[in-house]
Order: structure tokens, then sequence, then C-alpha cells
């Protein structure tokens, strides 16, 4: 079946960039997406890339897809303390589970001053 | 601008009783889901539905039940709780396959 697997925790320093990391192990999977959860709250999307683009590019964010070796990552440049959260990666994929959207774990980050 | 709204925001109940929790959007939209999200395990499907009428189950459907009898609503049913189902559950909807999934605000279950 499908999954998808994040480190659980990151901390950086403020202004420093963030890099968060995923892995995915279904080869038809055709969106991948990132979203965010503050404290308290429900999660809001992030970005999204699809599958046939190797990178995507909103402000601070940088996507980048890597289909050979299945992984996703997210870049914060200047990362702020307001970043501070629990960020999923999550992915949907063609056939009999294309309804599906199936997340990882999530990993926490804190910002260090 | 409701969006989804999830009721109730927090429930505590005693081993062996029942609840419902309802899931609404005004979004018109097709797909609905219920996930369970629990420390370090992420968010795991329960049941899911593609349209008025239809469920199907997720990967933890086990102890739950759901309906989609109006397209706005979804509703994830606890026959008989167990402590094992104290959790943060959240409502999601989306248009259909490969567009932005909208949560709730999450119910925060404990079951004692």
């Amino acid at each position: 079946g499908e999954d998808v697997e994040q480190s659980l925790f990151l901390s950086v320093r403020e202004g420093d960039s963030s890099v968060i990391n995923c892995t995915y192990t279904d080869s038809s999977s055709t969106y991948l997406y990132w979203y965010k959860q503050e404290p308290g709250a429900g999660l809001q999307l992030l970005t999204y890339i699809f599958s046939n683009m190797d990178m995507k590019q909103d402000q601070r964010l940088t996507v980048l897809l890597n289909k050979k070796d299945k992984h996703l990552s997210l870049r914060i440049a200047d990362t702020q303390t307001g970043d501070s959260a629990i960020y999923f990666c999550a992915e949907t994929s063609l056939g009999s589970s294309a309804s599906k959207i199936i997340f990882g774990s999530g990993t926490r980050l804190s910002i260090r001053p | 601008n409701a969006g989804v709204t999830q009721t109730p925001k927090f429930r505590v109940l005693k081993t062996g009783q029942s609840m419902t929790l309802l899931c609404a959007q005004d979004m018109n939209h097709e797909y609905m889901y219920w996930y369970r999200q629990d420390p370090g395990m992420g968010l795991r499907l329960i049941h899911y539905s593609v349209g008025e009428g239809t469920t199907a189950k997720g990967e933890v459907p086990d102890g739950y039940n759901v309906s989609r009898l109006k397209k706005q609503n979804f509703l994830l049913g606890l026959e008989s709780a167990a402590p094992s189902q104290t959790s943060v559950y959240f409502c999601a909807s989306r248009t259909g396959m490969n567009t932005e999934a909208f949560f709730g605000q999450g119910t925060r279950l404990t079951v004692v």
C-alpha cells in the first residue's frame, strides 16, 4: 500500500533555511502536497506539486521533487518564528486509491532564536 | 465563510458510550474524509466518501461507522467507545481528486 514518511522533528535558527524531507512509496502518485498545522488548529494547504514537475517556487517556499527516488522536500527560506508548526507531506495517486489523500507523520519545526 | 465545521470541538466519553461527530461543509464538495491524529503517527484515514450516499473504508475503520445522507454532511459514529479511540479527529472535504482539501478545526475526544 501507499506509505509516506517524514522525520518527526527539525530545529533551525531564526533566519536560516529549513528543509523538510519526505519519501513516498507509490510510483503512481500524481499530486504531492505540503500542509501546515499550527497549534490547536486544522491543516492548511501550503503548496503542492504535480508529479511531472521537478520544482515549484512560491515566495519563501521551494518544493523539490525527485520522482526517481520518490523524494519530496520543502525549503523555507529565512525561517521566522511564525513558521513554527507541524508540516505534513501528503500524496494522491492513480488507481483504486485515487480518492484518498495519504499523509505522512508530520515534521515538527521549531525555531531557535 | 464557514468552510468545514466540526461539532463538537471537545468531548469526554466513558468507555462503552456512543457518540456521533458531525462534519458540515458549505462548499458543495463531493469528497469528504474523516482522519484521526495521534502523536507521531500523523493523520490516519478512518473513512471517506466520494459523494452523497457513498462511503468507503480507510486505513483504520474498525470501531467507527459513517453516513453521508446529505452531500454537505459527513457523520462519524462511535458505537462503543474505547480508550484507544482517544484522539483528535479531523474532517476534510474537497471538490474531487487532485484538488486541495480543506480541513475542519478538529474534535478532541477523550475516552476514559
